[in-house]
């Protein structure tokens, strides 16, 4: 158990709608990180927050928004949703945003678009 | 710019023999080096981290990796695989200058055979 916590686990949704992922960071750790992991794109980075303010912006569309909220948990939007869009999301998190520092993974939230 | 090479998509190996996974990586400065691993319908744990101590960095599960930095490598290796060591498994490299969100391999599929 690596300490940071997705829920919902699996997600069925059709599309055009819009779905909120939610991520629980380990106990103390500042930096939230949101990955997409899909067949044909591999593992890819989505956004990163530290301390309630983003830090780094990857291959994340224009659909998809996140925040981080003062208790530090984060929030991954999902709206008009296509059905591309199905994927397995993981948060991570880390007890600060230096460079190599560890980053700790969810369990990740299955999205089904259909 | 980072980037980070996995050698082979596939590796294949008899339980109790050798595992070897390929990783070669770039980096414009010295990198931190991870290696993670995914079972199946789970999140990714981390096996073992290189920071620029010693070259050769012990893991859990009885993996170990070696940093050849003139080889621009980071193989993971394990004498003796076992049927549990099946999953996926990712290189990353996360650089000590310039963008400091990680970059992954496109992973290696470990299949052991009984």
């Amino acid at each position: 158990d690596s300490g940071v916590t997705q829920t919902p686990k699996h997600l069925i949704t059709a599309t055009g709608q819009r779905v909120t992922l939610r991520c629980s960071p380990r106990s103390g750790d500042l930096s939230v990180y949101w990955y997409q992991q899909s067949l044909d794109q591999g593992l890819q980075f989505l956004i990163q927050y530290y301390n309630g303010e983003e830090r780094a912006k990857g291959n994340i569309l224009e659909r998809f928004s996140a925040q981080q909220f003062p208790d530090l948990h984060s929030e991954l939007n999902l709206s008009s949703l296509e059905l591309g869009d199905s994927a397995l999301y993981f948060c991570a998190s880390s007890d600060t945003s230096l460079i190599g520092n560890t980053i700790y993974f969810g369990e990740g939230s299955w999205l089904t678009v259909v | 710019a980072q980037s980070v090479t996995q050698l082979d998509s596939h590796v294949s190996v008899s339980e109790g023999t050798p595992v070897l996974l390929r990783c070669n990586y770039s980096s414009s400065y010295s990198p931190s080096l991870f290696w993670y691993v995914q079972h199946p319908n789970k999140g990714l744990q981390l096996l073992l981290k290189y920071t620029s101590a010693a070259t050769l960095v012990k893991g859990i599960n009885g993996f170990e990796a070696e940093f050849k930095k003139s080889e621009t490598s980071f193989h993971l290796t394990k004498p003796s695989a076992h049927m549990s060591d099946a999953a996926e498994y990712f290189c990353v490299v996360s650089p000590s200058g310039g963008s400091y969100i990680p970059t992954f391999g496109r992973g290696t599929s470990l299949i052991v055979h009984p």
